[in-house]
């Protein structure tokens, strides 16, 4: 069954740094979003992205983020010069065009801050 | 503000106890409706979803939902609940089947079953 992967698994990085993270979406899928779980707390809405533009996003996607789809298959997200409270689970999730609206979700990247 | 909210934090029960997780959301309009699983380690899988017909859905391992649209809820049950449904639940709403349809998510329900 084809799935959402993401790379790597777990980053590591210090503050300022900036950190790009991976996600490969289900290949026929053409809306891609990135969530993020901070440790303790509920899932977050980043950001949404549909034919090569960013289709809404939240408050918490500043200009620190960007997300970009460089070729057919990967969908990046990623953070200029982190912070402490950047630190958390990140998510990436993926859907098909039309119909109804079932996203699937990748394992995540943790990133931690330090 | 739009949200979604679910009421219970923590909840703890014995094994072939029942469950309920309440779910409420605030949007207006035509919503999708969807309960996800996250297990200790790993990461969110789709246990149900609702988008239109029957508003009592049933998903994997047991679970269903019912949809209650006066109420605006979507409450999570199961009959009888496994020392293996420990996790994290999270019900999550997205607005249209049209649009971009990013999902809002609750803050989710930990639940312990102790054997």
């Amino acid at each position: 069954e084809p799935e959402v992967t993401q790379t790597p698994s777990h980053q590591v990085t210090q503050m300022g740094q900036e950190v790009i993270l991976r996600c490969v979406p289900i290949s026929n899928h053409l809306y891609f979003y990135w969530y993020r779980q901070i440790l303790g707390q509920k899932v977050e809405f980043l950001v949404s992205f549909y034919n090569n533009e960013i289709s809404e996003k939240s408050e918490i996607f500043d200009d620190q983020f960007s997300v970009e789809r460089p070729d057919g298959s990967n969908f990046t997200l990623k953070i200029r010069s982190t912070k402490l409270e950047d630190s958390a689970m990140y998510f990436c999730a993926s859907r098909v065009a039309g119909g109804h609206n079932e996203q699937f979700f990748g394992p995540g990247t943790r990133l931690t801050v330090l | 503000a739009q949200s979604v909210s679910q009421h219970n934090h923590h909840v703890i029960l014995s094994e072939a106890a029942s469950l309920e997780l309440g779910c409420n959301y605030s949007y207006g309009g035509t919503v999708n409706l969807f309960w996800y699983v996250q297990y200790p380690g790993q990461h969110l899988q789709l246990l149900l979803k609702y988008f239109s017909g029957d508003p009592l859905v049933k998903g994997i391992k047991g679970f269903e939902a019912e949809f209650i649209k006066s109420k605006f809820s979507f409450n999570l049950r199961k009959p009888s609940v496994q020392w293996s449904d420990t996790a994290e639940y999270f019900c999550a709403v997205s607005r249209s089947q049209y649009n971009n349809n990013d999902m809002r998510f609750g803050a989710g329900t930990r639940l312990t079953v102790k054997p």
